[in-house]
């Protein structure tokens, strides 16, 4: 079984600062990770993805990640948050080999930017 | 269209009515999704569909809930006999045919609001 823990309901920053959103997860065998992002009555969109290759991952909206292996964790960053970053985060996890191609999602953590 | 289409996008109905949601995925994406978005509780996988294969049922929550896929493309999602548990977001996602090779993202649509009373 394959499952994603996002151990945070809510983050808040101030504009300007770094930010992390944390992400965790549990499979057999190599991940997909994915994070998307959800804006107020919106669906989610895709911010980036790790497959293979360099564990620092860049996405969209200067957002980037760290696959760490041996933690178990994907977590999400960026240098300096925006008030316009404020919405609800979700990492998702995916096993190509011996697994489910179903993507299972994390119950999203709450960025909250203050000006 | 370009994206994921889905309606309605608000749906209220008495407890007990049935109700249809709609899909519409981006064109060429064989792979088709719906998940469960209820507060607090993130996103609660329902079913799959990829091209012509038989469906993955395994999240569906009870016998009320069904889905088809026609034609390889535009899905609806029934719930009959709705319950005042079943009020939530309904989100539908397609993407490229999933695979080993396939490492690509999901594509949502804005999901359909369901409010029984």
């Amino acid at each position: 079984a394959q499952s994603v823990a996002q151990p945070e309901d809510q983050v808040n920053v101030a504009e300007g600062n770094p930010l992390t959103v944390k992400c965790t997860y549990s499979v057999s065998g190599n991940p997909y990770l994915f994070w998307y992002v959800q804006y107020p009555n919106r669906g989610l969109q895709f911010l980036l993805k790790y497959i293979t290759g360099d564990n620092l991952v860049k996405g969209s909206y200067g957002f980037e990640a760290e696959f760490n292996k041996s933690q178990t964790s994907f977590h999400l960053k960026k240098p300096s948050a925006l008030v316009s970053d404020s919405a609800l985060y979700f990492c998702a996890v995916r096993v190509p080999t011996g697994g489910s191609y179903i993507p299972t999602f994390g119950r999203g953590t709450s960025l909250i930017v203050h000006p | 269209g370009a994206g994921v289409s889905q309606s309605p996008s608000n749906k209220v109905t008495e407890k007990g009515k049935d109700v249809e949601l709609r899909c519409d995925p981006i064109s060429g994406h064989t792979a088709l999704y719906w998940y469960r978005q209820s507060l607090g509780q993130g996103l609660e996988f329902l079913i799959y569909f990829q091209g012509n294969s038989a469906p993955d049922k395994s999240g569906l929550p009870s016998d009320r809930f069904s889905a088809e896929r026609t034609g390889g493309s535009v899905s609806t999602l029934t719930i009959q006999r709705t319950q005042q548990e079943d009020s939530a977001v309904y989100l539908c996602a397609s993407s490229l045919p999933s695979g080993r090779a396939n490492t690509g993202e999901l594509f949502f649509g804005e999901g359909s609001r369901l409010t029984v009373l």
